[in-house]
């Protein structure tokens, strides 16, 4: 079955950077793009980027562009995300969500638990 | 970037009621529109694809619809474990953007 699995909380002082990881298993990494979304506390979701497992492509939206770089491993099966020069409003729960394609939708199909990422001085 | 407007933001119902939430595109998207549920300290799940495609293993009471701009999710009779907030999200182009999304508690 698939899973999809990320690192642990972190706590991080403004100006740092942050590297959270996903890992997956139970089918073939490279068939499909993954995505991370973003939700600050008690707020909605936010799309951050995505990345194509395949080729390793990405795009990011506007709102995180220089900030952010996604990356992939293909020999792990793992995706990851880097967000530099971090904010207080950039706590928020960080999820990594595994794509499908059906009837020519995307969609995300498989969600790991989220990773608490903690601003704070 | 494509504005999704969800309607109510919050709604209060009754088991065995039917709900209906509403989401609206800023531009056309075809059917282009995804359906999710999210419980409180659980990721979201989805529900529906393509506007109208139910997920696997989502109940059968869970059914959406339209096209272009206008979207429908409709619970056709309201279980305990349905309160929850539930989130359109639009797959036309990047970014993929999320409505604000809706909260149904227990009238």
């Amino acid at each position: 079955q698939v899973q999809v699995v990320q690192s642990g909380a972190e706590v991080k002082k403004p100006g740092a950077s942050v590297k959270v990881s996903c890992k997956t298993s139970g089918y073939t990494f490279t068939t499909y793009g993954i995505s991370w979304v973003r939700q600050a506390p008690g707020q909605g979701l936010e799309w951050v980027g995505w990345i194509s497992a395949y080729y390793g492509s990405t795009n990011y939206a506007q709102k995180f562009q220089g900030r952010v770089t996604l990356t992939r491993d293909t020999s792990t099966s793992t995706a990851y995300m880097e967000l530099r020069s971090l904010r207080s409003d950039d706590t928020a729960i960080y999820y990594c969500a595994r794509e499908s394609e059906e009837m020519g939708t995307v969609f995300f199909s498989y969600w790991g638990q989220g990773t608490l990422v903690t601003v704070s001085t | 970037d494509i504005q999704m407007t969800q309607s109510p933001s919050s709604l209060s119902a009754s088991v065995g009621d039917r709900v209906t939430i509403t989401c609206r595109a800023s531009q056309s998207i075809s059917n282009y529109l995804n359906w999710y549920q999210q419980k409180p300290g659980k990721a979201p799940k989805v529900l529906i694809y393509a506007a109208s495609s139910l997920q696997s293993g989502v109940p059968s009471r869970f059914s959406g619809s339209g096209s272009g701009t206008d979207f429908t999710l409709t619970i056709s009779s309201l279980q305990p474990e349905d309160f929850a907030t539930y989130y359109c999200q639009q797959s036309y182009n990047a970014p993929r953007t999320f409505g604000q999304g809706t909260k149904v508690d227990l009238k």
